[in-house]
């Protein structure tokens, strides 16, 4: 079936680090992909999206491409702040359209 | 613009009692999830919805119930609580299609003891 898989955590970065998350998926066709982030006490929020083939998804300062031949999107960014401290789930949306599939989670956490 | 609400926020249950949880969009969305968040687990989807009086199973479903009597709201049912479904619940909606994304509700922390 259908899953997500990503690097566990925690990842401990200080301020201003590049970071990379990765995450790797199984999935029949074509499904689009998704990053959420996660603050604490709240729920979750989308963070970026790609919907085929090599295109890339951006905000806020991180980006993931989305790279069919490796079956990956992994989440990069420059420079993190500690703003940036939550847990991001990488989620697939399968191509029937329906359930959103999700990762087990990857925990930042970035000091000054 | 209130998005996706969850009742309650918090609920301690004895095992064996039954509870439901209630979620309700504003949005207008075709698709409802219950998913339950759990430590080293990620999300993992228990029951789901396309559309009103339509719902269908997911990864986890054993020992939930959910109906989708209105459009904008998705009840999941516990009939009779374990400590093993002690856990957060997210709630999230979605339009219909391949690249549409999930809004999320705030979560029900629940614990059963």
């Amino acid at each position: 079936g259908n899953s997500v898989t990503q690097m566990e955590g925690p990842v401990t970065l200080s301020e201003e680090a590049f970071l990379t998350i990765n995450c790797t998926y199984t999935a029949t066709g074509y499904p689009s992909l998704f990053w959420y982030v996660q603050y604490p006490g709240e729920g979750l929020q989308l963070l970026l999206k790609a919907t085929k083939a090599d295109d890339k998804g951006s905000n806020k300062g991180f980006e993931a491409t989305y790279r069919k031949e490796t079956t990956s999107f992994h989440l990069e960014k420059g420079s993190v702040q500690v703003s940036d401290s939550a847990v991001y789930f990488c989620a697939l949306k399968e191509q029937a359209g329906t359930a959103l599939i999700f990762g087990k989670g990857t925990t930042l956490s970035v000091s000054s | 613009n209130a998005g996706v609400t969850q009742t309650p926020k918090f609920r301690v249950l004895k095992t064996g009692q039954s509870m439901t949880l209630l979620c309700a969009q504003d949005m207008n969305h075709e698709y409802m999830y219950w998913y339950r968040q759990d430590p080293g687990m990620g999300l993992r989807l228990i029951h789901y919805s396309v559309g009103e009086g339509t719902t269908a199973k997911g990864e986890v479903p054993d020992g939930y119930n959910v109906s989708r009597l209105k459009k904008q709201n998705f009840l999941l049912g516990l009939e009779s609580a374990a400590p093993s479904q002690t856990s957060v619940y997210f709630c999230a909606s979605s339009r219909a299609g391949l690249n549409t994304e999930a809004f999320f509700g705030q979560g029900t922390r629940l614990t059963v003891v």
